[in-house]
C-alpha cells in the first residue's frame, strides 16, 4: 500500500492497557499529523510533528504519548485510556507545516476502549 | 481561535441534482479552505481546495465559491451521482503561528437514484 499506512486498523483494550498506534507515510512529506474522529463531532488535531520536531499539541491528555523518530513514522502511545477516547485516530502527512498544504490521511485506527 | 461552523449536518437529493454545502470561519486572517470527502470505511481525500486571494474554483462538476467579507465558503457539486454519497468537510487553516487545520462537523450527503 502506498501513501500513508496505519497499523493496526482495528484496537480493542482495557483501561489499564498499554499500546501503540503506529503510522508510516511513503510520500517524503515532512510533517506528520494525529486527528481524533469521534461520532458527530469535527475532526480533532491532536499533535503536529514538522521535521521531527513536535510543534502542537492541541490540549491533548498525557495519556496520550506521541513519537516521531523520522519524517516517515509517527507513533501514539496509549496508557490508561477511558471509554470515551473510542474513536477513529486518523494519520496525516503534508510536505510540511506552510498554510495551504494538501494533508494525505492514512486509513485510520478504530480504537475501542472497554 | 478559528471556528468552523457547516451546515446542514445531513442533506439527500435525487440523482442529477445539484448540491450544495456551506460553511462559515471566524478568523479573518484564515488564508486556505480545503473540502473533503470521506466515503464509508474510508480516509478522507481532498477533492478542492480554494484560496483567499481567489473568489471561485472549479473542477468539472464541484465548485467552491468564497466571500471573505462575509467569511464563508460553500460547495457546489452539480448533477450529482449515487458515487458523491459521502461525508463532505470544510476545514479553514490558522495563519501564523499554529497553521492548524480546524474542520467543520461534516455533511452526509445522500444521493438517491
Amino acid at each position: 500500500e502506498t501513501g500513508v499506512t496505519q497499523t493496526p486498523r482495528h484496537l480493542v483494550m482495557g483501561m489499564t492497557n498499554k499500546k501503540s498506534l503506529k503510522c508510516e507515510q511513503h510520500l517524503g512529506h515532512n510533517a506528520m499529523y494525529w486527528y481524533k474522529q469521534s461520532a458527530k463531532k469535527p475532526l480533532e488535531l491532536m499533535f503536529v510533528y514538522n521535521f521531527k520536531e513536535q510543534t502542537e499539541n492541541n490540549s491533548v491528555p498525557s495519556r496520550f504519548s506521541p513519537e516521531c523518530p523520522n519524517s516517515s513514522h509517527l507513533f501514539l502511545h496509549l496508557h490508561t485510556l477511558q471509554p470515551e477516547d473510542s474513536a477513529l485516530y486518523l494519520c496525516a502527512s503534508s510536505q510540511d507545516r506552510a498554510s495551504g498544504r494538501e494533508q494525505f490521511f492514512g486509513p485510520g485506527t478504530r480504537l475501542t476502549v472497554l | 481561535g478559528e471556528n468552523v461552523e457547516q451546515h446542514p449536518s445531513t442533506l439527500s437529493v435525487q440523482e442529477g441534482d445539484s448540491a450544495v454545502i456551506k460553511c462559515t470561519y471566524s478568523d479573518s486572517a484564515s488564508n486556505y479552505f480545503p473540502w473533503y470527502k470521506q466515503e464509508l470505511g474510508k480516509r478522507p481525500q481532498l477533492i478542492i481546495d480554494i484560496r483567499s486571494n481567489v473568489g471561485e474554483k472549479k473542477d468539472q462538476r464541484i465548485a467552491v465559491t468564497l466571500n471573505k467579507t462575509a467569511k464563508h465558503f460553500s460547495l457546489h457539486i452539480t448533477e450529482t451521482q449515487p458515487e458523491d454519497s459521502a461525508v463532505y468537510f470544510c476545514a479553514a487553516i490558522t495563519q501564523g503561528g499554529s497553521e492548524k487545520l480546524v474542520f467543520g462537523k461534516g455533511t452526509k450527503l445522500t444521493v438517491n437514484p
